[in-house]
């Protein structure tokens, strides 16, 4: 079954560690999205990548980090710049070009520092 | 920037009755999209309306647009347990080429049976 895999689940970081979310797609999408998700709020765009190999900052990349070496893949790195790190992290990918920009979205990581 | 605002923030019912949600946005938007997130899960596409349309239907899922006032509205008909979950409305406003999406902060919805 095509989908989006993220992984782990839930993940514990001590303070000034780095942590690694990754993501990987078999939808052949060309897009990938990051969002964070704090409790009772929306979703706000961290990074997002149209191609391989390039990737612009969303609404709150400070303290991220974001590769796109695959088509398939688009790992996230929170790292120690991070000041509230504490959150629901999401995947998203979509075909771009599509005209309307629909997300399929992986089921979630969750971080909590410790 | 938080572009579509939900309201109400939480809607409480028994099944079998229906549920609206609304959202208001700030700026013209290329579409509207509707998702649902069950609780610690990822989010699932609904529905989306495009800005030249006004209504539409998908099962027991209606939306309405009415870009004159910056709004939609997601009627769920008939609800069941099985429809607890928050639903966001998402805007497209980005050029094309360059297309985000943005999220309101959800509407939770529970159904009680």
């Amino acid at each position: 079954d095509g989908g989006i895999t993220q992984s782990p689940k839930y993940l514990f970081r001590k303070e000034g560690q780095n942590v690694t979310l990754s993501c990987e797609q078999n939808l052949n999408h060309d897009a990938m999205y990051w969002y964070r998700q704090d409790p009772g709020q929306g979703l706000r765009l961290i990074y997002y990548s149209q191609i391989v190999n390039d990737f612009q900052k969303g609404d709150i990349a400070e303290g991220y980090s974001v590769s796109r070496e695959k088509k398939e893949s688009f790992p996230l790195t929170v790292t120690s710049a991070q000041k509230n790190p504490t959150a629901f992290y999401l995947c998203a990918s979509s075909i771009a070009g599509s005209g309307a920009n629909v997300l399929t979205f992986g089921a979630g990581s969750r971080l909590t520092v410790l | 920037s938080q572009q579509g605002e939900e309201d109400p923030q939480a809607l409480s019912i028994q099944e079998g009755e229906n549920a609206t949600m609304n959202c208001s946005y700030k700026t013209s938007i290329n579409n509207l999209q509707w998702y649902r997130q069950n609780s610690g899960r990822g989010l699932v596409h609904l529905i989306l309306i495009r800005s030249n349309e006004r209504e539409k239907h998908s099962g027991r899922l209606r939306v309405t647009l009415d870009t004159s006032k910056k709004s939609s509205s997601l009627l769920i008909t008939a609800s069941r347990a099985a429809d607890t979950a928050s639903y966001f409305c998402a805007t497209d406003n980005t050029p094309p080429g360059y297309s985000t999406l943005t999220f309101g902060k959800g509407t939770m919805l529970l159904v009680s049976p």
